[in-house]
């Protein structure tokens, strides 16, 4: 089945810090990944979605110049928090549409701790 | 506007049978997905409804009624490695997906 490889599982920062996340899509191409963040006991909040070769769309609230989204190609994407604070502390999922087919497939999602 | 409703939290005992339920509102719509997800882990696929009516794997079933806006997740022969948040999704008609807030499952021995 389809899989998504998401690096690093888990990160610890210091606060002013950079954080690159990144995910691929090993085995199908993605056209639209999707990027989430979840807090303890909370759902999943869409923070935005990017198409290959596009720019990132946004949802309302999420400041598109501290999370930097990369899709530069049908299988790689990557999340970038930018000058890391102690309350971007959470679980950031991607999940990837795939061009054929439907359904969506998670990465395992990477726990950031920035200290 | 969008919206996805699911029960907070439930209940059950092990072997028995649960059904958790799903109302939806989304600007057009394509499919109902569920997904089950463990503390700390990301969520795992579990079934996608189209079509109106039952669809069984296995030991987990997941209807649909479109004219309703309702759907449900039936687990039978519950397992203790059940107990997990169940996440209700409604695809709309631009594919973005509209999550519900989970429903945290609790089995009992």
């Amino acid at each position: 089945g389809a899989v998504v490889s998401q690096h690093p599982s888990w990160v610890i920062c210091k606060s002013g810090t950079s954080v690159k996340i990144e995910c691929r899509s090993l085995d199908f191409q993605a056209t639209t990944m999707f990027w989430y963040r979840q807090f303890p006991k909370q759902s999943l909040m869409l923070m935005a979605t990017s198409n290959e070769g596009s720019k990132a769309t946004y949802e309302q609230g999420v400041e598109k110049d501290k999370f930097l989204i990369n899709h530069a190609s049908l299988t790689l994407s990557t999340l970038t928090v930018t000058s890391a604070h102690p309350e971007d502390s959470s679980f950031y999922i991607c999940s990837a549409r795939p061009r054929e087919g439907y359904g969506y497939t998670f990465g395992s999602g990477t726990r950031l701790t920035v200290v | 506007g969008q919206n996805i409703d699911q029960p907070t939290e439930m209940t059950a005992t092990e072997g028995a049978i649960v059904q958790i339920n799903c109302t939806y509102q989304t600007s057009g719509f394509n499919g109902l997905f569920w997904y089950q997800q463990h503390a700390g882990e990301a969520p795992t696929f579990l079934s996608y409804n189209v079509l109106d009516g039952l669809e069984e794997k296995g030991r987990f079933s997941s209807f649909l009624s479109r004219s309703k806006g309702y759907s449900y997740l039936l687990l039978k022969e519950l397992q203790m490695k059940d107990s997990a948040s169940y996440l209700c999704a409604g695809e709309d008609s631009n594919y973005q997906l509209i999550w519900g807030a989970g429903t945290k499952l609790i089995i009992k021995p």
